[in-house]
């Protein structure tokens, strides 16, 4: 049963870089099929897609987020990683990692569903 | 971007009852070449991350209670509780995943009245 657990800073300040990671135990993140997905929720709001990094290692983000974002792993860790630049207080949200799908819609890969999650981690961005 | 519209905002059903929770895309999640609708179901409850409940809009997730049914056509889907229990209560998200990014809908709060 895959299982999977976010790690990071809780505050980072304006203009600087939020870093997190996602460990993921009970299953490779080199194999198995998953997506290896980030999604952040908004304090009282709805839910962002913000990008995954594949079993084989292909990115694919959100275009909203694509020029600050990279997301990025180390298999030897089985852990994976995102990191957002120039962040302001809008970045403030709970990130969570997620294992997901892809579907393919007319030849376009879409991300599909997502599970299992992590159980979330909140960064605030203030100075 | 597709936008996912859920209503109502929150609602309130007796124990027991029926629970009726409403999505609709911007356009048709259907995929026609395969006749799948493209929609996931999340049911989220306080201090948690959202859990998958159902997916291809009528699917359920293995482990899922039976209580719990997706239904709808290319634009306009139903999560419906049958018999409403004291641990349904929750906030509740739709997803479409026909075009990318894939999008939630804003939450709807299921509370027992």
């Amino acid at each position: 049963q895959v299982q999977l657990q976010e790690s990071g800073p809780g505050l980072v300040k304006p203009s600087q870089t939020l870093s997190l990671t996602c460990t993921v135990s009970g299953g490779s993140i080199g194999g198995g099929g998953y997506y290896w997905t980030w999604i952040r929720q908004h304090p009282g709001k709805g839910l962002e897609w913000i990008g995954f990094i594949s079993y084989s290692g292909t990115t694919y983000y959100n275009p909203s987020l694509k020029s600050r974002l990279t997301i990025s792993r180390d298999t030897s860790k089985n852990q994976f990683s995102l990191k957002l630049t120039s962040v302001t207080a809008a970045d403030t949200a709970v990130y969570y990692c997620a294992g997901g799908s892809i579907t393919m819609v007319r030849g376009v890969m879409v991300p599909s569903w997502f599970d299992p999650w992590g159980q979330g981690t909140l960064v605030t961005v203030s100075s | 971007d597709i936008v996912m519209t859920q209503s109502p905002d929150s609602l309130a059903v007796s124990l027991g009852e029926r629970a009726t929770i409403n999505c609709k895309s911007s356009q048709s999640v259907l995929y026609n070449s395969n006749n799948k609708k493209n929609l996931a179901w999340y049911q989220q409850k306080p201090g948690q991350p959202p859990k998958l409940l159902i997916y291809w809009a009528s699917t359920r997730e293995s482990g899922v209670p039976d209580r719990f049914s997706g239904s709808g056509s290319g634009t306009d889907f139903t999560l419906t509780i049958s018999s409403l229990q004291a641990e349904d209560v929750a906030v509740y998200y739709c997803q479409q995943y026909y075009s990318s990014p894939p999008t939630f809908g804003g939450g709807t709060k299921v509370e027992i009245k």
